[in-house]
């Protein structure tokens, strides 16, 4: 079975410009979740999605958005980018409706740099 | 603002040793923790769920408890490999925002060969 996968996996962009990220969960699995990982705060979670709705929503500004399609492949969106965003995105999806029960599988991540 | 610790930072072992590192969360309203083991340049691999006060889980040489009326758990691992080389980190989550995982910063460790 093939895992999370996430693209792209490198971007560099610039202070001010929004940016889309995308992520494929494990065939089956209808949660996905989206966490932020920076060598100051560690990992955050950022929100969870099931079935194309959002259970949960970490405590970021709503520059930080995500929807989920019907074929539960996710995508976050981040605008109006700040040099502070810079970080790796990672994307997780589990077999349950919530994440918070059932077991994460994590996806590669994209690593995104705000210049 | 939930604070989950974890102890030591870092930890260095010989192969062989066996250790173990501790998570700390907030005892009330305790719904779930969750065990993660995350190697440099791969993605975090899920090793625990745990649930339920007095939970004692085991995969391999790698084992967990749970004591949610004090508010802590500990991962132990049994013989040190240099494969264990990895930062293990816990996530909480509690029962007022069931899905908002709450990750502590990691222990990190080192197993000398």
């Amino acid at each position: 079975k093939a895992g999370v996968t996430q693209t792209p996996r490198y971007l560099i962009k610039t202070r001010g410009q929004q940016v889309t990220l995308s992520c494929s969960p494990i065939s089956g699995h209808r949660s996905v979740s989206w966490y932020q990982q920076t060598p100051g705060q560690g990992l955050q979670f950022l929100f969870e999605y099931f079935s194309e709705t959002q259970r949960n929503k970490g405590n970021f500004p709503g520059r930080f958005s995500g929807r989920q399609f019907s074929n539960s492949r996710s995508e976050m969106n981040v605008s109006t980018l700040e040099l502070g965003d810079s970080a790796l995105y990672l994307c997780a999806s589990s077999s349950g409706a919530s994440a918070s029960s059932y077991e994460q599988y994590f996806g590669p991540g994209t690593r995104l740099t705000v210049t | 603002i939930l604070n989950v610790e974890q102890s030591p930072q870092s930890l260095h072992v010989q192969e062989g040793d066996s250790t173990n590192f501790t998570c700390s969360f907030p005892s009330s309203n305790f719904y779930a923790l969750h065990w993660y083991r995350w190697e440099t340049a791969k993605s975090p691999e899920a090793l625990f769920v745990m649930t339920l006060n007095g939970d004692e889980k085991k995969k391999g040489r790698i084992s967990a408890t749970l004591n949610t009326k004090e508010g802590y758990s500990y991962l132990y691992i049994k013989g040190s490999q240099p494969e264990d080389s990895a930062t293990y980190l816990c996530a909480f989550i509690d029962g007022g925002s069931q899905g908002n995982l709450i990750f502590g910063k990691g222990t990190k460790l080192s197993v000398k060969p």
